[in-house]
């Protein structure tokens, strides 16, 4: 079945740096895309959120970038700091579907040296 | 504003019992979903509640099921639990379809 993957199951980067987490997903369909941050012990916390029809959308210091005709979903952290450091989560959900159809990714592991 | 909450937080159960977990979501929020997490199979979905109505159901056997209250509380019973439904059950609460979803801390069940 249709599912979404991440390319990088970990990724290590420098305090102060900028960090690259990619998603890939398989579901035409799929109209909306949320990241998640999960840190240890705790459950997914909301980061930000694209719709199908943009292809990028800024946070504090997050972005997030949409590519449609590969499929493929990123989260930009920028000057990523020691608490950051968490599994992060791509997850997508199809066209009119409730939000029991939010389809996970099986997560990437970002630590940040000091 | 209170956050999803969920209780208890950490359950010891004996394989063959049965298991209740509850989920009180955001004031206001009607949609309620439940997820199972494991390190082998990551975030799996169970079912969905809005208004009291089941909306969707995952791919998971008849021993799981659940329910919503008129006050949008949600319960989930798993019951002849066996060591693999050994997760962390995670609750999530929306305003409605396609909207942001919001999680509580989960419930954390050891099957021995």
């Amino acid at each position: 079945g249709e599912s979404v993957g991440l390319h990088l199951p970990t990724l290590s980067v420098q305090e102060g740096d900028n960090s690259i987490i990619n998603c890939a997903y398989s579901n035409s369909a799929s109209d909306y895309f949320i990241w998640y941050k999960q840190e240890s012990g705790k459950g997914p916390q909301f980061i930000i959120d694209i719709r199908s029809n943009m292809d990028k959308r800024q946070g504090q210091r997050v972005t997030v970038l949409l590519n449609k005709t590969v499929k493929h979903l990123s989260l930009q952290i920028a000057a990523t700091q020691p608490g950051d450091s968490a599994v992060y989560f791509c997850a997508e959900m199809m066209g009119g579907g409730s939000q029991g159809n939010l389809i996970f990714g099986k997560g990437t592991k970002l630590s940040v040296k000091p | 504003k209170a956050g999803v909450t969920q209780t208890p937080r950490y359950l010891i159960k004996t394989r063959g019992q049965q298991v209740t977990l509850s989920c009180s979501p955001i004031s206001g929020h009607r949609s309620v979903s439940w997820y199972q997490q494991t390190p082998g199979q990551g975030l799996q979905f169970l079912f969905e509640y809005f208004s009291e109505t089941q909306r969707n159901k995952g791919n998971f056997p008849g021993r799981f099921s659940g329910r919503q209250f008129s006050n949008s509380r949600s319960e989930m019973n798993v019951s002849t639990l066996e060591l693999g439904d050994s997760a962390l059950y995670l609750c999530a609460s929306s305003w409605g379809m396609n909207t942001e979803a919001f999680f509580g801390q989960g419930t954390r069940l050891t099957v021995v």
